[in-house]
């Protein structure tokens, strides 16, 4: 079965700093691998996701993850945070079969002025 | 195109009754998917419906339930209400098929009493 593990429940940066939320993944073959963010009261909105091909993978509001098979991990990156970046981050992996993603518990992005 | 809407936002029930949670997709979408979101928790994938029935489901009992309406909208139902059931319900609509963006509502808050 596949599974997703967010380590870091909150995270906590100033403004301007850069960022990464780290996402490492549980499945056997190739993933399809998914982050989203949450504001509050909100649904869940999609930031990248990553299929086939080039490992770094560039998404919306000026984030990137890269995907690195060898430590089965997704992790996502913001080289300047702004204040409205904070949020709920989820990390998802889903496999060719179901077309179902699994998600992780989410990170927490507190950011400071 | 107003996405997907949930409906209502917030319901409070009291321990034993049953509740209906509603669900419009995105135009264009087949496909709608209920995960359960308990607070600070990511996403639990409930089930799926594609053409009227249910196509995958996740690890809930059977007090839960869902329909899915000619139109492609879709309900969630829930029988004998557990203070447990207090959650985040997110309703996310996709095209069948597809690997692609699994666009989500607002959700709908749950409060059992």
């Amino acid at each position: 079965a596949q599974s997703v593990t967010q380590p870091d429940i909150h995270i906590t940066v100033s403004e301007g700093a850069s960022l990464e939320l780290r996402c490492n993944y549980s499945y056997g073959a190739t993933p399809y691998l998914f982050w989203y963010v949450q504001s509050p009261g909100q649904g869940l909105q999609l930031l990248l996701k990553y299929f086939s091909g080039d490992t770094l993978v560039q998404g919306i509001k000026g984030f990137e993850a890269e995907f690195k098979r060898s430590q089965s991990s997704f992790n996502l990156r913001k080289p300047s945070v702004h204040w409205s970046d904070a949020a709920e981050y989820f990390c998802a992996v889903g496999s060719g079969g179901s077309y179902i993603p699994t998600f992780g518990r989410g990170t927490s992005l507190i950011v400071h002025p | 195109d107003a996405g997907v809407t949930q409906s209502p936002t917030h319901l409070i029930k009291t321990r034993g009754q049953q509740v209906t949670l509603r669900c419009s997709p995105k135009s264009g979408h087949d496909t709608v998917s209920w995960y359960q979101q308990a607070l600070g928790q990511g996403p639990q994938f409930i089930f799926q419906y594609y053409e009227e029935e249910e196509r995958q489901r996740g690890n809930f009992p059977d007090r839960f339930s869902g329909h899915q309406f000619p139109n492609y909208s879709s309900e969630l139902n829930v029988n004998a209400l557990l203070l447990g059931d207090s959650a985040l319900y997110l309703c996310a609509s996709s095209e069948s098929g597809v690997w692609t963006e699994a666009f989500f509502g607002q959700g709908t808050r749950l409060t059992v009493v």
